[in-house]
């Protein structure tokens, strides 16, 4: 079965400095990989998607199928980051079902 | 952006009653939505997916008969908790797939949850 591992349930990082949160995956086929967020007090929201390959709110993430990774970063955090994060995948492209991992908080330090 | 609203946002019921819980996409059309159930600091878990006019898809372990869930629309879906007891109080979250095609096809648009509690 696919399964998707965030290492780190808590994550601080000073303001500025740069962010990375970890995501590994476990499923042999070809996964689309998702990052959410949820900022306080508010709905999950899709964060990006690896298939578009763009940067949201300065976050980049990439595909490593070597790796099973999709680690987001960030090179200089803002203090509107701090937030929980989750990584999450789909067996195929088209196939809506969403394995979530156990989702990393993320606190930015002023 | 797609919304999805859900409804209500915290219930309170006895135990043995039912509780009703109702995800609508506002702005668009959802052939499929998804019921995800939230434990304190745990991840989400799915429950079921909702298809509309069918029949919804179980997730291994989860009761059909205790969560009962409605799609006959194609923005609406509707979950029932059935003879709630204090063990299924929980963060109940729906999310709807937004039906225009391509890149957008694989998106999902979560609502903002229904916290229950039974006492």
């Amino acid at each position: 079965a696919q399964r998707v591992t965030q290492p780190e349930k808590l994550l601080s990082v000073f303001k500025g400095a740069p962010v990375e949160l970890k995501c590994n995956y476990s499923y042999s086929g070809s996964p689309e990989l998702f990052w959410y967020v949820q900022y306080s007090r508010q709905r999950l929201q899709l964060l990006l998607r690896h298939i578009s390959r763009e940067s949201i709110k300065g976050f980049t993430a990439d595909l490593n199928k070597g790796e099973t990774s999709f680690h987001l970063k960030k090179p200089f955090a803002q203090e509107e980051d701090s937030a929980m994060y989750y990584c999450a995948l789909s067996l195929n492209f088209g196939n809506e079902k969403l394995t979530f991992g156990t989702g990393t908080r993320l606190t930015i330090i002023p | 952006g797609a919304v999805v609203s859900q409804h209500p946002s915290w219930v309170i019921c006895k135990s043995g009653t039912s509780v009703k819980i109702e995800c609508r996409s506002l702005d668009f059309q959802a052939t499929t939505m998804f019921w995800y159930r939230q434990f304190p600091k745990q991840s989400l878990m799915l429950m079921a997916t909702s298809n509309e006019g069918s029949k919804a898809t179980y997730e291994q372990g989860v009761e059909k008969d205790k969560f009962l869930i409605n799609h006959a629309s194609l923005t609406l879906s509707t979950l029932t908790v059935t003879s709630a007891h204090p063990e299924d109080s929980s963060f109940y979250i729906c999310s709807a797939r937004d039906l225009v095609g391509g890149l957008a096809k694989n998106i999902q648009y979560f609502g903002a949850g229904t916290r229950l509690s039974v006492l």
